[in-house]
């Protein structure tokens, strides 16, 4: 079975550009979460979205945007990036919400996004 | 509100000798607790987790965590390190009810030869 597929692997962006990432979960996973890590730090929790409905934000700016599709998939939009942008994006994907009972996420390889 | 604190940011130990690292939480109802590990480059993978059923927990690779109510605490081990235990390591909770993982700032574990 495929893991947490996440694309792309690697980019660099200049500041004020607009950026996309891509996270394929596992299937049959219907949740999906998104978070931000910058070197030297935990995961910062951005996002989770269940059943294509956005559940949960952390404490991010309205630059920060997200969707998940009918086939569980999900994007990750950052508008007018800046310096402080860059680091590694994680995508988490559960079966249920975290918080469930016995409900674990599996995590991605991440992207890692450079603002120059 | 939920919290976790490592209390090492690096811990160093010799190839064959016990690993401890060190995690106390906040939680304000009935937790889950996890360990992640992330070798350089890689995303994370799970090593283990506690959902309230036993509250000594068995996780891959020869790592263990015990649960401590009384301690607000999850401490990490494993009684022989080996050279590609050398990660970094979350520990992360969330309670019933929530959407979010929270995670600890990591511990940086080496394993010197």
């Amino acid at each position: 079975d495929a893991g947490v597929t996440q694309s792309p692997t690697h980019l660099i962006k200049t500041r004020g550009q607009h950026v996309t990432l891509r996270c394929s979960p596992i299937s049959g996973h219907k949740s999906v979460s998104w978070y931000q890590q910058v070197l030297g730090q935990g995961p910062q929790f951005i996002f989770q979205y269940y059943e294509k409905e956005e559940r949960g934000r952390g404490n991010f700016p309205d630059r920060f945007s997200a969707r998940q599709f009918p086939n569980y998939s999900s994007e990750l939009n950052v508008n007018a990036l800046l310096l402080g942008d860059s680091a590694l994006y994680l995508c988490a994907s559960s079966l249920t919400t975290p918080g469930t009972p016995n409900t674990e996420a599996f995590f991605g390889q991440g992207t890692r996004l450079t603002v120059v | 509100a939920q919290s976790v604190t490592q209390l090492d940011s690096h811990v160093s130990v010799s190839e064959g000798t016990p690993v401890l690292l060190r995690c106390n939480y906040s939680s304000s109802y009935s937790p889950s607790l996890f360990w992640y590990v992330q070798h350089p480059n890689k995303g994370l993978q799970l090593l283990l987790k506690y959902t309230s059923a036993a509250t000594l927990v068995k996780g891959i690779n020869g790592f263990e965590a015990e649960f401590k109510k009384s301690e607000t605490s999850f401490h990490l081990t494993k009684p022989s390190a080996h050279m590609s235990d050398a990660a970094e390591y979350f520990c992360v909770v969330t309670d019933s009810g929530t959407y979010k993982y929270i995670f600890g700032t990591g511990t940086r574990l080496k394993v010197l030869a």
